[in-house]
């Protein structure tokens, strides 16, 4: 049963920062890896989606990597700022169709 | 404009009452999904449906049930067996693995019980 960790759970970064968030997951037999943001009392966004058969993704400030073989994806947010403030998440697509989310890390850029 | 409507923002439920979410795309989405979130957890998947007049349990179906009968509707219902209803739930829609399996998100509904 595919299990989708992510830590820290919480994070905490002055302005400016370069900063790495990590999701790990433990069945590596996924279609594709993706990455959302949520504001409180909000519905998910969509950042980034990896398919499997690819390394990485590029969204303006965003870089999310892609390493199947050892189960890990990690999202890259450079230059960050007080907007960015919020909880990520990713989430994995594996055979049963199903998408398991990990539990988020909340983020807070200081200005 | 296409994207995810999920009525009503908030809703409040009374013991032993049966309520009903409403969720709607106009992404042509075939699949659809009911999520619910608690404070502090991850997202947990109630119910899916792959297709029109087909659906399938989740992690945490207990309480709940969905129908299907149009590709662009897939409405929640929170019955009154449902003993912890008090949650923030989600409906997100995919175009399957064809379209590359991204999900996409409604903006919740947050309903508590008095």
């Amino acid at each position: 049963k595919q299990e989708v960790t992510q830590i820290p759970a919480a994070l905490s970064v002055p302005e400016g920062e370069n900063l790495v968030l990590n999701c790990s997951f433990t069945d590596s037999a996924i279609y594709n890896l993706q990455w959302f943001r949520q504001d409180p009392g909000k519905g998910l966004t969509s950042l980034l989606l990896i398919q499997s058969s690819q390394r990485e993704q590029t969204s303006g400030r965003l870089n999310a990597s892609l390493d199947k073989s050892s189960g890990r994806s990690t999202l890259y947010i450079a230059a960050s700022q007080p907007g960015d403030s919020a909880t990520y998440l990713c989430a994995t697509l594996g055979g049963t169709y199903k998408y398991i989310f990990g539990t988020g890390t909340r983020l807070k850029v200081l200005a | 404009d296409g994207g995810i409507t999920q009525s009503p923002k908030y809703l409040f439920r009374k013991e032993g009452q049966n309520v009903t979410l409403s969720c709607e795309q106009n992404l042509n989405h075939d699949a659809m999904y009911w999520y619910r979130q608690d404070p502090g957890q991850g997202l947990r998947l109630i119910y899916y449906s792959q297709i029109v007049n087909d659906f399938q349990k989740g992690d945490i179906a207990e309480g709940y049930s969905v129908s299907r009968e149009k590709k662009e509707s897939f409405p929640l219902t929170v019955t009154s067996a449902q003993k912890n209803p008090t949650a923030f739930y989600l409906c997100a829609s995919s175009g399957g693995l064809a379209g590359g399996g991204e999900q996409f998100f409604g903006p919740g509904t947050r309903l508590t019980v008095l």
